[in-house]
């Protein structure tokens, strides 16, 4: 079945350092794929998609682009910020199907002063 | 424009009760599925509902149910609560059945003694 793999946590880093946050799936056809954010006590936020392969979506100076040869959609950020500290779930979806999302298992973030 | 609302925030129930849970979608948004999400499982799919109607089901037993009325809202019910039911429980809307663009709301936190 579909699977998406996340990095362990948790991920601690500086203010303004480089964040990477790896994440590859497993699917059978082609799906979208998506990076959401989960702030203490709240739901999920949207923080970018891509719908094909090749595509990068952004938000915010996050980036991740979709790599069919590697199946992976690995999130970056350029300089990070402590309000950036949460939980980031990598997921899948198929489109047209259901909006059933697959998710990762989450890659807590804490970012320091 | 009001997100997605879940009532209640917080629930305490004991083993064999049951619950209902509440969400209101966007205005407009006509999709609404439910997530459950637990430290061990991660976040899983339960239902989705479109036009009242259950259009996509995941893993979960029947004890977990729901419906969706005429304004969009919906609600789940959980039948002879276990301790394992505890989680978050997350709703989300879209515009249309398999959305992409999915919105959570806060979630309802079920803690079951």
């Amino acid at each position: 079945g579909d699977s998406v793999t996340q990095m362990e946590g948790p991920v601690t880093l500086s203010e303004e350092a480089f964040l990477t946050i790896n994440c590859t799936y497993t699917a059978t056809g082609y799906p979208s794929l998506f990076w959401y954010v989960q702030y203490p006590g709240e739901g999920l936020q949207l923080l970018l998609k891509a719908t094909k392969a090749d595509d990068k979506g952004s938000n915010k100076g996050f980036e991740a682009t979709y790599r069919k040869e590697t199946t992976s959609f690995h999130l970056e950020k350029g300089s990070v910020q402590v309000s950036d500290s949460a939980v980031y779930f990598c997921a899948l979806k198929y489109t047209g199907t259901a909006s059933k999302l697959t998710f990762g298992t989450g890659t807590r973030l804490q970012v320091t002063l | 424009k009001a997100g997605v609302t879940q009532t209640p925030r917080y629930l305490i129930k004991t083993r064999g009760q049951q619950v209902t849970l509440s969400c209101s979608p966007i205005s407009g948004h006509r999709s609404v599925s439910w997530y459950q999400q637990t430290p061990g499982q991660g976040l899983q799919f339960l239902f989705e509902y479109f036009s009242e109607t259950q259009r996509n089901k995941g893993n979960f037993p029947g004890r977990f149910s729901g419906r969706q009325f005429s304004n969009s809202r919906s609600e789940m019910n959980v039948s002879t609560l276990e301790l394992g039911d505890s989680a978050l429980y997350l709703c989300a809307s879209s515009l249309e059945l398999a959305g992409n663009e999915q919105f959570f709301g806060p979630g309802t936190r079920l803690t079951v003694l």
